[in-house]
């Protein structure tokens, strides 16, 4: 089946490291975008990306990093410089980055818990 | 610039009512307009868009139609059930640039049984 996975579901870390979270799709998608939600609020923009090798900033890209090596793939790394990482993060994708009428897939999300 | 507002929430309606979610948006042009819903620990997916005005979209009972001259989105469902418990989301893309999706803040929806 087609889709996107995040790895993993949940995820604990001390405060001042740095994490990963995993974003991977097989839906042979051009475009995709890292999100944040906090409890009761809507998404927030991360980063986004149109192309393999290229990215873009979303509205609060501090303390956030991301690449994009593959089609497939798009990893973002929470940095100690975010101050308040506490989250649920979602990944999503698009097929044609200037498709004005595609809609966008969403992973399952990870939920991220600094302590 | 592009923004999209939802009627606050919670909405809470027993089993069986109308539902009505309000979604207006500001926008140039002619943007596409959807409806995500996101149930408890998931993430987003699509409940239905509309690309041109006076469309109406429609999936699983619920309906929207895009209403250019009232900028308006309004979701509806005739009889709500339990498990329509989730929260929605009104979102548009814009009529000049496709890459990024600008969402409404959300709407949460309690079904009582």
């Amino acid at each position: 089946d087609g889709g996107i996975t995040q790895s993993p579901k949940y995820l604990f870390r001390k405060e001042g490291q740095n994490v990963t979270l995993s974003c991977e799709q097989n839906l042979n998608h051009d475009a995709m975008y890292w999100y944040r939600q906090d409890p009761g609020q809507g998404l927030r923009l991360i980063y986004y990306s149109q192309i393999v090798n290229d990215f873009q900033k979303g509205d609060i890209a501090e303390g956030y990093s991301v690449s994009r090596e593959k089609k497939e793939s798009f990893p973002l790394t929470v940095t100690s410089a975010q101050k308040n990482p506490t989250a649920f993060y979602l990944c999503a994708s698009k097929p044609r980055t200037s498709g004005r009428e595609d809609e966008q897939f969403f992973g399952p999300g990870t939920r991220l818990t600094v302590l | 610039g592009n923004s999209v507002t939802q009627m606050e929430g919670p909405v809470t309606l027993s089993e069986e009512a109308f539902l009505t979610i309000n979604c207006t948006y500001t926008a140039t042009g002619y943007p596409s307009l959807f409806w995500y819903v996101q149930y408890p620990g998931e993430g987003l997916q699509l409940l239905l868009k509309a690309t041109k005005a006076d469309d109406k979209g429609s999936n699983k009972g619920f309906e929207a139609t895009y209403r250019k001259e009232t900028t308006s989105f309004h979701l509806e469902k005739g009889s709500v059930q339990v498990s329509d418990s989730a929260v929605y989301f009104c979102a548009l893309i814009p009529w000049a640039g496709g890459f990024k999706t600008i969402f409404g803040a959300g709407t949460r929806l309690f079904v009582k049984a």
